[in-house]
């Protein structure tokens, strides 16, 4: 296990629902991400929250809303999505370095499988 | 900027022979280098990681990278494919960590690997 976990694991909603992904880390970092995985596409960073403010908003779509209450938590609301949002999404986590030290590894959980219907 | 190419989508080996994966990055900064191994409906695990060491540098399950700078390559090889290494192998870019201290990754569009028995 990478002490990442994502909950649910799968999800099937349709375009009128609101849900929610919970993302949890156990391993005393400082910074999580999201990011969508399509097929045939490389990985879409999402969000990013370091510290617990978020730092990154890479031109995603309002019906996504993040939500990190504490360093070991991060959430994506979702509301009236649309049938291209259906992909895998991951949580990741690192520890957030002073700039100009290096960079750390992300730990990633096993996804959340989104359909939309 | 980063970028990162994986020349191959897809690569099959049979069981115990050699496996090469390539890849070649394109960075502004002395970047760290990372390859990731993602099994079907599992999230993506660290495989190995280059941060301006040794430039070989060997990783989980057999595999190893070596850092050519003047070639901007960190290929994947292992001397002998297993078929429990079936799965998508990511390259991925990671540029100095930024003043918030996350550290963004650029992610390769993935090569899958097949082994035949």
């Amino acid at each position: 296990e990478t002490g990442v976990t994502q909950t649910p694991r799968h999800l099937v909603m349709g375009m009128t629902n609101k849900k929610s992904l919970k993302c949890e880390q156990h391993l005393g970092h400082n910074a999580m991400y999201w990011y969508k995985q399509s097929a045939k596409k490389p990985l879409e960073l999402m969000f990013v929250y370091s510290l617990e403010e978020r730092v990154e908003n890479n031109s995603v779509p309002s019906r996504f809303s993040p939500e990190c209450p504490n360093s070991s938590h991060l959430f994506l609301h979702l509301h009236t999505l649309q049938p291209e949002d259906s992909a895998l999404y991951l949580c990741a986590s690192s520890q957030a370095l002073i700039r100009g030290r290096g960079t750390d590894t992300q730990y990633f959980g096993p996804g959340t499988r989104l359909t939309v219907l | 900027a980063q970028s990162v190419t994986q020349l191959d989508s897809h690569v099959s080996v049979s069981e115990g022979t050699p496996v090469l994966l390539r890849c070649n990055y394109s960075s502004s900064y002395s970047p760290s280098l990372f390859w990731y191994v993602q099994h079907p409906n599992k999230g993506l695990q660290l495989l190995l990681k280059y941060t301006s060491a040794a430039t070989l540098v060997k990783g989980i399950n057999g595999f190893e990278a070596e850092f050519k700078k003047s070639e901007t390559s960190f290929h994947l090889t292992k001397p002998s494919a297993h078929m429990s290494d079936a799965a998508e192998y990511f390259c991925v870019v990671s540029p100095m960590v930024d003043q918030t201290g996350a550290n963004n990754l650029f992610f390769g569009t993935g090569t899958r690997l097949t082994v035949i028995p």
